[in-house]
């Protein structure tokens, strides 16, 4: 069984769609995040939730914006796509937003044309 | 915001030697943790450490927690093909705050047959 699971795993769509990508976590963890990848394999963290709540924040454009139905669950739905936009988004879990071990969903790669 | 310096970028090889990479960082961090990324997949956790001066090792990996709290290495004894992906250094404090990983640059490291 796959522990973070997202999808879709490839997405390719044009400027000015609006897209989501979905995640889900079966490890019974508290903390979602949604990374991002970009071109030099920098990574990034764009969000985390704790109990469906958002803890963090970065510089983020308000056209993305994520929703946690609940603790398993945590979405991210982009308006308006970008082609700077295009890399590959990572899904993570832990039990708790500190000192605990992040592990990654398998990534969404986003291409935007 | 904390920044983590990893290196080397790349590494070029041969089978069976050994490899060494390390991370810095200019602030303190309480966990530091070690992701192995191949082609195509999330980052996959190799080795977590909690404790400064804490040497861990799994299989033929290991990993130190620098005393300092600012660095920490990992090693890989006796290289194979399958060791082949990027490493990833990630730093993060623990305890009341929300942080989520920050990640140095990662080292590409490629086996020459």
């Amino acid at each position: 069984d796959t522990a973070v699971s997202q999808t879709p795993k490839y997405l390719v769509t044009q400027m000015g769609n609006d897209k989501s990508i979905k995640c889900e976590q079966n490890l019974g963890h508290d903390t979602m995040y949604w990374y991002k990848q970009d071109s030099k394999k920098f990574l990034k963290i764009m969000f985390s939730y704790n109990n469906k709540e958002l803890i963090i924040n970065e510089t983020v454009p308000n056209r993305f914006s994520p929703k946690s139905p609940d603790k398993a669950h945590l979405n991210l739905h982009i308006n308006s796509l970008e082609l700077g936009d295009s890399a590959v988004y990572f899904c993570a879990s832990s039990h708790g937003p500190g000192g605990n071990t992040i592990y990654f969903g398998e990534g969404s790669w986003l291409t935007v044309v | 915001g904390q920044q983590l310096n990893q290196s080397p970028q790349s590494m070029f090889i041969q089978e069976g030697e050994d490899v060494s990479m390390n991370c810095t960082s200019s602030s303190i961090f309480n966990t530091w943790l070690w992701y192995k990324q191949e082609p195509g997949e999330g980052p996959v956790l190799l080795i977590a450490l909690y404790k400064a001066g804490e040497l861990t090792s799994n299989g033929r990996l290991t990993a130190q927690f620098g005393i300092t709290r600012k660095d920490s290495f990992l090693n890989i004894s006796a290289s194979i093909p399958s060791d082949v992906g990027i490493y990833f250094c990630a730093g993060q404090i623990s305890g009341g705050g929300a942080d989520g990983l920050t990640f140095g640059k990662g080292t590409h490291l490629i086996i020459q047959p």
